[in-house]
């Protein structure tokens, strides 16, 4: 299976700051994946990132607001942008498992907008 | 729209007993999974289900898909304590992307 780290594994932050969290998984992986998952909630895809191309967002999240890197098949970064405190939830990076039809994830970060 | 709807979303049960957890999904995938969330912890990959049919066991759950009847059951057998935590199904959708039910939160009580 895969080992997935984040950074970082939570932050408080201020409103109307940005938070870049880190996902970095110990093999190549074609696929990344970013979710959420608020408090006491189920989680919520919000893009899928590939190297070499642009993030795919799902409905209702923005490149705006959430911009994805996707520099290389073991490391991307979620940025959260000009957050507010609906934006306190877990946010968590999972990766596809090679030869494996399943998902793993990342310890998750949680974050905290005051 | 995939929506996948899971029932019950609190369960309590004593130990040594016998539940089963429901996950409903909206058309057609060829994947659902199983997840277990502990308190503060990440997922953990439970099961994946390729097939109709399919049935997979590990210890005291058992997990089942019927892809007509676009349901998996998650049976528990015997209930622990340590059996304790969230229970998601997930099913795939546009190749990889992936949607949870709400969670099923269990307590398992001496």
């Amino acid at each position: 299976s895969a080992v997935i780290s984040q950074k970082p594994s939570r932050d408080i932050c201020q409103r109307g700051t940005s938070l870049t969290i880190q996902c970095q998984v110990d093999s190549q992986v074609t696929m990344m994946f970013w979710y959420r998952q608020q408090p006491g909630q189920s989680l919520t895809l919000i893009a899928t990132a590939n190297q070499g191309s642009e993030a795919t967002y799902e409905s209702g999240f923005v490149i705006d607001k959430f911009p994805i890197s996707r520099p290389n098949l073991t490391f991307s970064t979620l940025t959260v942008s000009n957050m507010s405190p609906e934006d306190s939830s877990i946010y968590l990076c999972s990766v596809d498992g090679s030869g494996v039809d399943t998902q793993y994830f990342g310890p998750g970060t949680r974050l905290t907008v005051l | 729209e995939l929506k996948v709807e899971q029932n019950p979303l609190f369960l309590s049960m004593q130990e040594g007993k016998n539940y089963t957890i429901y996950c409903n999904y909206s058309t057609t995938s060829d994947r659902l999974y199983w997840y277990r969330q502990d308190p503060g912890k990440s997922l953990e990959s439970l099961f994946v289900l390729l097939s109709n049919g399919a049935v997979k066991q590990e210890g005291r759950l058992m997990a089942s898909l019927d892809t007509k009847a676009r349901l998996s059951t998650l049976h528990i057998t015997a209930a622990v304590h340590d059996l304790s935590a969230t229970y998601f199904c997930a099913v795939a959708y546009n190749n990889n992307d992936m949607r949870f039910g709400a969670g099923t939160r269990l307590t398992v009580k001496p």
